[in-house]
Parts: C-alpha cells; sequence; structure tokens
C-alpha cells in the first residue's frame, strides 16, 4: 500500500538558517509528489509538485525539493527560512486505488518553529 | 470571493444535534473532496465528487453525509457525532479527478468540536 513518512514531528530553526524537511514514500509505480504548508488557521497550499523530469523541483516562496527514487525520498529544502515560513509541512503522494487517480496520501506533517 | 471557501469557520455541537458544512469553490473546477484533519493523524479522505457524483467514499460512518448539489457546492450533513469526531474539516477542489497533475486547492477548514 502507498505510504508517506515524515520522520521528523517538529524541527526548530533560526532565522536565516537553512531547512530541509524530510519525507519518504512508498509507492510501487512512478510517484507523483507534493509538498504542501498549512499556516495557523488556513487550508494548505500547494507549495511545488514533481511528476517527471528534473528532479530538483523549484516551488513558491523560495523552496525546492529533490526527487531521489533510489533513497524513496522528497525532500524539501529552503536555503535561509524566515520567520513567516513556521507552518506545518506536508508531503503527499499522489495514489491509485479504488480504479481513480485523483486522490492524495498525506503524510503526518512536520512542524516549523522558528526563532529568531 | 475566490478560491475555496468553508462556512462556519468553528462549530460546537452536541451529540444530538444535526448541523451541515459547507464548501464552495469560485474556480470552476469539476472535483471537489472533502478531508478529516485530526490530531497527530495524517489528512484522511472522506469523499470526492466529480461532475456533482460521488466516486470516493473511503468507508466513513454514515452519521456524516456529503451533498453536492452543482459543481461549485459541496455540503457535508453532520448527525449524532460522537466525540472522537472533532477534528479540522477540509474542503479542497481541482479542475478534474482523473489526473495527478491537477493541483488540490484547499479552503481555511471547519473546526468542528463536538460536545
Amino acid at each position: 500500500a502507498q505510504s508517506v513518512t515524515q520522520p521528523d514531528i517538529h524541527i526548530t530553526v533560526s532565522e536565516g538558517a537553512s531547512l530541509e524537511l524530510r519525507c519518504n514514500y512508498s509507492y510501487g509505480a512512478t510517484p507523483y509528489l507534493f509538498w504542501y504548508v498549512q499556516s495557523p488557521g488556513q487550508g494548505l497550499q500547494l507549495l511545488l509538485k514533481y511528476f517527471s523530469g528534473d528532479t530538483l523541483v523549484q516551488g513558491i516562496k523560495g523552496f525546492e525539493a529533490e526527487f531521489k527514487r533510489s533513497q524513496s525520498s522528497f525532500n524539501l529544502r529552503k536555503p535561509s527560512v524566515h520567520w513567516s515560513d513556521a507552518a506545518e509541512y506536508f508531503c503527499a503522494v499522489g495514489a491509485n486505488y479504488g480504479g481513480s487517480q485523483g486522490n492524495l496520501i498525506f503524510g503526518k506533517g512536520t512542524k516549523l518553529s522558528v526563532k529568531p | 470571493e475566490t478560491g475555496v471557501t468553508q462556512t462556519p469557520r468553528h462549530l460546537v455541537m452536541g451529540m444530538t444535534n444535526k448541523k451541515s458544512l459547507k464548501c464552495e469553490q469560485h474556480l470552476g473546477h469539476n472535483a471537489m473532496y472533502w478531508y478529516k484533519q485530526s490530531a497527530k493523524k495524517p489528512l484522511e479522505l472522506m469523499f470526492v465528487y466529480s461532475l456533482e457524483e460521488r466516486v470516493e467514499n473511503n468507508s466513513v460512518p454514515s452519521r456524516f453525509s456529503p451533498e453536492c448539489p452543482n459543481s461549485s457546492h459541496l455540503f457535508l450533513h453532520l448527525h449524532t457525532l460522537q466525540p472522537e469526531d472533532s477534528a479540522l474539516y477540509l474542503c479542497a477542489s481541482s479542475q478534474d479527478y482523473d489526473s495527478y497533475t491537477d493541483t488540490q486547492y484547499f479552503g481555511p477548514g471547519t473546526r468542528l468540536t463536538v460536545l
């Protein structure tokens, strides 16, 4: 069965420091991978997505992610974190179950705190 | 209004009450979704509608009843809920349901508390 693991429940980084959020997936075929961010009191917003091609994907707000098939990973990175990046981040994989192709399976999320 | 809106934003109800959550999308999309977000659990897909027909029902208890009267509106009718149903209920929409490439756009959610 498809699954997504985000090993870190909570990460704290200093403002201006670099960030890497981990995501590992389990999926039998070519995965379709997504990163979403949820600010407090808000819905989820898409940061970036990977379907095929270049394994380094650029997203909004200065985020990028790298797909590594050999490691079944799709880690999210940002070179310099801003206080406004404090939020919860969700990795998701496009799943195909029940004959449908539109479902997403989400990880449990990583909460990011940013200290001054 | 733009994007996906949800009302109410907060709802407190007793176990014997009947209430409804409303979602509206202003994006011209054909697919709409209900998710449940509980603490320390992944988002759970509850229902999916594509072109106003239900295409997914992921073993959700019958005390949750969805309704999609048109492609812009989605409701979740609630009755005789349990305290463990307290959660954030998120609505989302996408252009179509049958493509991974379509981004899902989420509303801000309804925070539901069942007493």
